[in-house]
């Protein structure tokens, strides 16, 4: 069965800081790996996805991440946050084969920005 | 074009009623799936319907059942509800089931 850990619950960082939210998977072969922002009472929105290739993905809003197979790692990564950051991010897991698209989701990691 | 649009967005139920969600997928979106979110058990995978038919199903009792229409609109049914039922119910639609995702803002279900 696929899983996902999120190590840290809530990171406090600073303005203008960088940032590293950590993400391990546990799958049986290839995953689909994805992260996930939610801001209060709102819906999740997709930052990025790998499937396969490059294993370094440029998403949205300035984010990055990076596939590690041999550490069975997804962290995401920002150089330099802003205040709007502040959110809950969610690494998520999917199998790769068609007909079977449902996500496994990490507990999630509240961000605090502070000024 | 316009989003994933779910109603209710907020419900107050009371425990052993019955409740129906509706979710409207972006248009030419033909596959849906269904995800409960709860403080003690996070995001959790509750079906997925494509083309009018269940093709994946997570692990939740029998209470929990949906379906899906021509149009690719999707309600989602819980009967007999428990005060762990309190939640906010995400939909989310893709064109074939593709991970493309988009959620919408979801349901607050409250059981009281």
């Amino acid at each position: 069965a696929q899983s996902v850990t999120q190590p840290d619950i809530h990171i406090t960082v600073s303005e203008g800081a960088s940032l590293e939210l950590r993400c391990n998977y546990s799958y049986g072969a290839t995953p689909y790996l994805f992260w996930y922002v939610q801001s209060p009472g709102q819906g999740l929105q997709l930052l990025l996805k790998y499937f396969s290739g490059d294993t370094l993905v440029q998403g949205i809003k300035g984010f990055e991440a990076e596939f590690k197979r041999s550490q069975s790692s997804f962290n995401l990564r920002k150089p330099s946050v802003h205040w709007s950051d502040a959110a809950e991010y969610f690494c998520a897991v999917g199998a790769a084969n068609f007909g079977n698209e449902k996500l496994t989701f990490g507990t999630g990691t509240r961000l605090t920005i502070i000024p | 074009k316009a989003g994933v649009t779910q109603t209710p967005r907020y419900l107050i139920k009371t425990r052993g009623q019955q409740v129906t969600l509706s979710c409207s997928p972006i248009s030419g979106h033909r596959s849906v799936s269904w995800y409960q979110q709860t403080p003690g058990q996070g995001l959790q995978f509750l079906f997925e319907y494509f083309s009018e038919t269940q093709r994946n199903k997570g692990n939740f009792p029998g209470r929990f059942s949906g379906r899906q229409f021509s149009n690719s609109r999707s309600e989602m049914n819980v009967s007999t509800l428990e005060l762990g039922d309190s939640a906010l119910y995400l939909c989310a639609s893709s064109f074939e089931g593709d991970y493309g995702y988009t959620f919408g803002s979801g349901t607050r279900l409250t059981v009281v």
